[in-house]
């Protein structure tokens, strides 16, 4: 099955400074890579997601880079906010399944 | 936030009970899954049903019992609950295809006792 790891498992970061969380996979077969947002007592949200047919993708203060051919992905949080602080999880889709990275928590100091 | 919604929000029982979690979608999805979130907060995926069918089983007690009576809807039952069965249970839909986004429910609160 497919193995996700994920880097840092804590992030502390100065409000307004970069936030910068790595995966890695292992099944070359993957071709879908989600990032996650849980905040305290809620359920996981979709913040960003990557296809296996682009490398890299933007949404306003987030970002997403995948490199393929070392099977890793990164999240990049530009101009952290205090409502940034949440856990973050990588995941690695395929073949109808998901499987998740161990989160990182991330926490913004103001 | 009603799109995917799961009852009951938290269950407090006693060790060797039985009970039964459900799971409602309105989003028309034909996939829905059963995860679970332990205290470190490791998401791990238990069942997947894609049009009522059975599709996924992880290496889950069989004390857990997936029920889908409708595209609708995904039930987990539990029988003879233990202490390691505490935890957040989330139930997730997606529409066909591999490519797609997962949304998650609100999640149960399962504590035993």
């Amino acid at each position: 099955g497919e193995n996700v790891e994920q880097h840092p498992s804590t992030l502390s970061v100065q409000e307004g400074d970069s936030a910068v969380i790595k995966c890695t996979y292992s099944d070359s077969a993957s071709n879908y890579f989600p990032w996650y947002k849980q905040e305290l007592g809620k359920r996981p949200q979709l913040i960003i997601d990557i296809r296996s047919n682009v490398g890299e993708k933007k949404d306003q203060r987030i970002a997403v880079t995948l490199n393929k051919t070392a099977k890793h992905f990164s999240l990049h949080i530009t101009e952290t906010q205090p409502e940034d602080s949440a856990v973050y999880f990588c995941a690695v889709g395929n073949d109808y399944k998901l499987s998740f990275g161990a989160g990182t928590t991330v926490t913004v100091r103001a | 936030d009603t799109a995917v919604s799961q009852t009951p929000k938290y269950l407090v029982t006693q060790m060797g009970n039985d009970k039964s979690i459900k799971c409602e979608q309105n989003l028309g999805h034909d996939t829905m899954y059963w995860y679970k979130q332990d205290s470190k907060k490791f998401l791990k995926i238990m069942f997947s049903y894609n049009n009522k069918e059975l599709i996924i089983n992880e290496t889950v007690p069989n004390r857990f019992s997936p029920k889908s009576p409708d595209k609708a809807h995904l039930n987990l039952h539990i029988n003879s609950l233990e202490l390691g069965d505490s935890a957040v249970y989330f139930c997730a839909t997606q529409k066909t295809g591999t490519e797609e986004t997962q949304y998650f429910g609100p999640g149960t609160r399962l504590l035993v006792l």
